[in-house]
């Protein structure tokens, strides 16, 4: 079975502050993909990044960075110097190979103090 | 280009009533999802439209929710005697196509509908 876990339900931080956010992943399947999307107060959730399985190097977009390792089945995300407007609902979610279902994590919701 | 539109953008309803929620996918996007998110809880997998293929309905969580998708474009979410427990944010999502490529199957997600179940 799937599963994606984000341990994390909320984390606060203080503006300009590194945050990490967690996620890590159930599954058997060999070929994968992952994906972060950020859900902000309006409701509407923006894609953030998709990552596959036989791809292991760290991206980095911007104060974005996404650390994947398979050894751990983890696919984190890190914020540098967060801002104000990075406060949002974070989701991590999972697609097999084959089917059409997305695996969502529960979100961690992000705060950051001015 | 226009995103995904969903609408109402809220629903407040009767225990018992029937409702029904709209999607308008992108244009051109061939797959369409329905998950629901409740409150503290990640997406649900509902449904999911591919073309003309038979829809994946694994996610229903009963026969009182069903969707159609005509014409390929536009979806309609119904659920029958809804409950309570219905209450949630409903939201739908587009993509090209669903494959394993990065053009294609990453999602786009309208703001979603909130049913409150009275």
């Amino acid at each position: 079975a799937q599963k994606v876990t984000q341990a994390q339900t909320e984390i606060s931080v203080v503006e300009k502050e590194d945050v990490t956010l967690d996620c890590v992943y159930e599954t058997r399947d060999t070929t994968y993909y992952l994906f972060w999307y950020k859900q902000p107060p309006s409701g509407e959730l923006v894609f953030l990044i998709r990552r596959n399985s036989f791809d292991e190097q760290n991206e980095i977009s911007g104060r974005y960075s996404w650390n994947f390792q398979k050894s751990t089945s983890s696919f984190n995300f890190t914020i540098t110097a967060s801002q104000v407007v990075d406060s949002a609902v974070y989701f991590c979610a999972l697609r097999r190979n084959t089917g059409n279902q997305f695996y969502f994590g529960t979100g961690t919701s992000l705060t950051v103090i001015p | 280009g226009a995103g995904v539109s969903q609408s109402p953008s809220n629903k407040v309803t009767e225990k018992g009533k029937d409702v029904e929620l709209r999607c308008d996918p992108i244009s051109g996007h061939t797959a369409l999802y329905w998950y629901r998110q409740s409150l503290g809880q990640g997406l649900e997998f509902l449904i999911y439209f591919q073309g003309n293929s038979a829809p994946d309905k694994s996610g229903l969580p009963s026969d009182r929710f069903s969707a159609e998708r005509t014409g390929g474009s536009v979806s309609t979410l119904t659920i029958q005697r809804t409950q309570q427990e219905d209450s949630a944010v409903y939201l739908c999502a587009s993509s090209l196509a669903s494959s394993g490529s990065p053009i294609t199957d990453t999602q786009y997600f309208g703001p979603g509908t909130r049913l409150t179940v009275l």
